[in-house]
């Protein structure tokens, strides 16, 4: 069973645009591509959803491509509490397994 | 606004040692979910409850028991603990149709260590 990567951590200035990349190349055909974030000691918090092409919320966009086995989260102008823990969550296989990713770990500073 | 609410917030076992770690939603969601989270490392699922009566094994079942005992809770179970299952414990939410599906509400955790 594939697994669904994505880089370790990224380091970024406050201000910065920030673009995070999931690898999901046996995503099941209907299932759509849900982001979460996570700071220290509490459970992952849903950022932003999307099944097809461009998708943007108050906080960020994610930009799927055509073959839809990749995901890539864009975080604009980050802060300092923008440090936190991403995962992207999809179902993959034949048997439509929910897969969370290895998780990106995003530091800001000043 | 409770959300998924679970108890307890710490435990420690000594090995062998049984517990049940409690888990409550009340936003009306078909699915709940449980995970553990090992230190520095990404979330794995244990097993799953897609409906009332009705649960299936994730990617790490063994050694766990579940019950959903009715629409809101869903317990997980350690009947011999062992050091390898010290970890943070989450329990989290869906609905079941189309893109709420995977838009999991999660709980606070339990943060497990079995001696």
């Amino acid at each position: 069973l594939a697994k669904t990567t994505q880089p370790i951590s990224m380091d970024s200035y406050e201000g910065q645009e920030v673009n995070i990349t999931c690898s999901h190349n046996n995503i099941a055909t209907n299932d759509y591509i849900t982001w979460y974030q996570q700071f220290p000691s509490q459970g992952p918090r849903f950022i932003i959803q999307g099944y097809k092409t461009k998708v943007t919320n108050e906080v960020a966009s994610l930009f799927i491509p055509a073959d839809r086995k990749s995901s890539t989260l864009s975080l604009p102008r980050v802060s300092l509490s923008d440090t936190a823990v991403y995962y992207c969550l999809v179902e993959v296989g034949t048997a439509s397994k929910l897969t969370f990713g290895t998780g990106t770990r995003l530091q800001v500073t000043l | 606004n409770a959300g998924v609410t679970q108890t307890p917030k710490f435990q420690v076992l000594k090995t062998g040692q049984s517990m049940t770690l409690q888990c409550a939603q009340d936003m009306n969601h078909n699915s709940m979910y449980w995970y553990r989270q090992d230190p520095g490392m990404g979330l794995r699922l244990i097993y799953y409850s897609a409906s009332e009566g009705t649960t299936d094994k994730g990617e790490v079942p063994n050694g766990y028991n579940v019950s959903r005992l009715n629409k809101r809770e869903f317990s997980l179970r350690l009947e011999s603990a062992a050091p390898s299952q010290t970890s943070v414990y989450f329990c989290a939410s869906s609905g079941e149709q189309g893109a709420a599906k995977n838009i999991q509400y999660f709980g606070a955790g339990t943060r497990l260590s079995v001696l």
